[in-house]
């Protein structure tokens, strides 16, 4: 099973305030990075999917990067805001198959 | 379209009763999955449909756990017996394939509390 951490656990910042957090993985048999936004009541909500070294990808004000040598993704969030405030998780699925080993998110909360 | 969706939302049992737990996936999608999360911990994989292929179980954590896809649609995992340490919110994902870098579509998870 493979082992993904996250890191911090938690965040918390001013509205405006730009953040970014970490997911590290096993940097052999690296095959995919999955990001995650899981806002509370509401279905984990797929952000990025990421695959090749020093990938970098964006959607709005979030984006990410890619490091599979050294095993580790970044997720950054320029301006955050109240509407930010969410667990944002990373997984990479097993090489064995495509479910997913998820790390243990970390929880943003972005004050006004 | 419709995403994910999963039924019920709540539910609180008793211990040692059943439960049963019910995940429509977005039309078309070929692969199923079922994660779990309980309190203080990360998204834990349970098990996997894909086409007609046998499902990977190898996450269910107890023969008590059980789920089927019936005609390559909907699912439905179902817990016997239930204990405390089942308490959890349950989500299910769909897929459109099974490749590795396929998004899973995730439902909006049916919270279960065994009192």
């Amino acid at each position: 099973i493979l082992n993904v951490e996250q890191s911090p656990q938690s965040l918390h910042v001013q509205e405006g305030d730009s953040t970014n957090f970490t997911c590290s993985f096993p940097s052999s048999n690296f095959y995919a990075l999955h990001w995650y936004r899981w806002e509370t009541a509401k279905s984990p909500e797929a952000l990025f999917v990421m695959t090749l070294n020093g990938d970098e990808k964006k959607k709005g004000r979030i984006s990410a990067t890619l490091n599979t040598k050294e095993g580790y993704s970044y997720l950054y969030i320029k301006g955050s805001q109240p509407e930010d405030s969410a667990t944002y998780l990373c997984a990479s699925p097993e090489t064995s198959g495509s479910r997913l080993t998820f790390g243990e998110g970390t929880q943003l909360t972005v004050n006004p | 379209g419709a995403g994910v969706s999963q039924s019920p939302s709540n539910k609180v049992t008793e211990k040692g009763k059943d439960v049963e737990l019910r995940c429509d996936p977005i039309s078309g999608h070929t692969a199923l999955y079922w994660y779990r999360q309980s309190l203080g911990q990360g998204l834990e994989f349970l098990i996997y449909f894909q086409g007609n292929s046998a499902p990977d179980k190898s996450g269910l954590p107890s023969d008590r756990f059980s789920a089927e896809r019936t005609g390559g649609s909907v699912s439905t995992l179902t817990i016997q017996r239930t204990q405390q340490e089942d308490s959890a919110v349950y989500l299910c994902a769909s897929s459109l394939g099974h490749y590795r870098t396929d998004t899973q579509y995730f439902g909006p998870g049916t919270r279960l509390t065994v009192l």
